[in-house]
C-alpha cells in the first residue's frame, strides 16, 4: 500500500464552483500534513499546512481527520488560476512522502 | 525574500558524463532534500540533509549519485556516467527544521541524450 494516495482526478468544474477531494495516508503517527499545488512543468509550491483543527485560507479549506487518516482540501468560488495539481504532503520524521497529485481543471 | 536557488535551470548532457547539480537553501534553514521527478511521475526522494547530522542518503537509486553540502548551506548533487533514465527534473526543498514546511527550488531539468 502506498503511504500516500490520492484520486488523480481529473476534476474538470466551472468558475465559480466548489471543489473537494481527498487524500489518505498510511502511517498513523504522521505528524505533519501539508497541500502544495504543482503547475505542468514548476516545482511545487506550498499551499497550506493542514492542522487538526482544520484551517482556512482564503477560499481553501483543509480538514485533517486522524481516526480514519486523511486529508481533505476544499477549494470554494474556483477561479482559472485554480487549475492545477494538487499534491497532498505528509511529514513523519522528517520524511515527506508525496502522493501523486489530484489534477484540477477550472474552465471559464 | 530569497527562496530555495539551483543552477542550472537546465543541463542537456551525453550518455556517460558527469553532471554537476548545485542548490542554495534559503539562509538559515537546516533541513535539505533533494528530489527528481520524471516526466508526469510523483516525486522520488535521493537525499536528506539535516544540520551537521549523517545525511540520509536512502533514496540515491545507485552508487552514481551522490550528494554532500558544505558548511551546512550549499548542496551539490553529482552524477557520474550519467544514463538517460537519469532525465528527470531534479527538485532541491529545504526547511527551518525538520518537522517544518519545505520550500522548492525551481529544478534542474537533466537531459541526458
Amino acid at each position: 500500500r502506498k503511504e500516500v494516495e490520492q484520486d488523480p482526478g481529473p476534476f474538470n468544474v466551472p468558475e465559480g464552483a466548489t471543489v473537494a477531494f481527498n487524500c489518505t495516508y498510511s502511517n498513523s503517527a504522521s505528524q505533519s500534513f501539508f497541500w502544495y499545488r504543482q503547475d505542468c512543468r514548476k516545482e511545487p509550491k506550498l499551499l497550506m499546512s493542514v492542522y487538526s483543527s482544520g484551517n482556512e485560507d482564503g477560499r481553501f479549506t483543509a480538514q485533517l481527520n486522524r481516526a480514519s487518516q486523511y486529508i481533505s482540501l476544499l477549494i470554494r468560488d474556483s477561479k482559472l488560476s485554480d487549475s492545477a495539481t494538487y499534491l497532498c504532503v505528509v511529514l513523519n520524521d522528517y520524511k515527506l512522502s508525496f502522493g501523486a497529485g489530484t489534477t484540477v481543471t477550472v474552465r471559464a | 525574500g530569497a527562496g530555495v536557488s539551483q543552477s542550472p535551470s537546465n543541463k542537456v548532457t551525453e550518455k556517460g558524463k558527469d553532471v554537476e547539480l548545485r542548490c542554495d537553501p534559503i539562509s538559515g534553514h537546516t533541513a535539505l532534500y533533494w528530489y527528481r521527478q520524471s516526466l508526469g511521475q510523483g516525486l522520488e526522494f535521493l537525499i536528506y540533509f539535516q544540520g551537521n547530522s549523517a545525511p540520509d542518503k536512502s533514496g540515491l537509486p545507485s552508487d552514481r549519485f551522490s550528494a554532500e553540502r558544505t558548511g551546512g548551506s550549499v548542496s551539490t548533487l553529482t552524477i557520474q556516467r550519467t544514463q538517460q533514465e537519469d532525465s528527470a527534473v531534479y527538485l532541491c526543498a529545504s526547511s527551518p527544521s525538520r518537522d517544518r514546511a519545505y520550500h522548492f527550488g525551481n529544478g534542474t531539468r537533466l537531459t541526458v541524450t
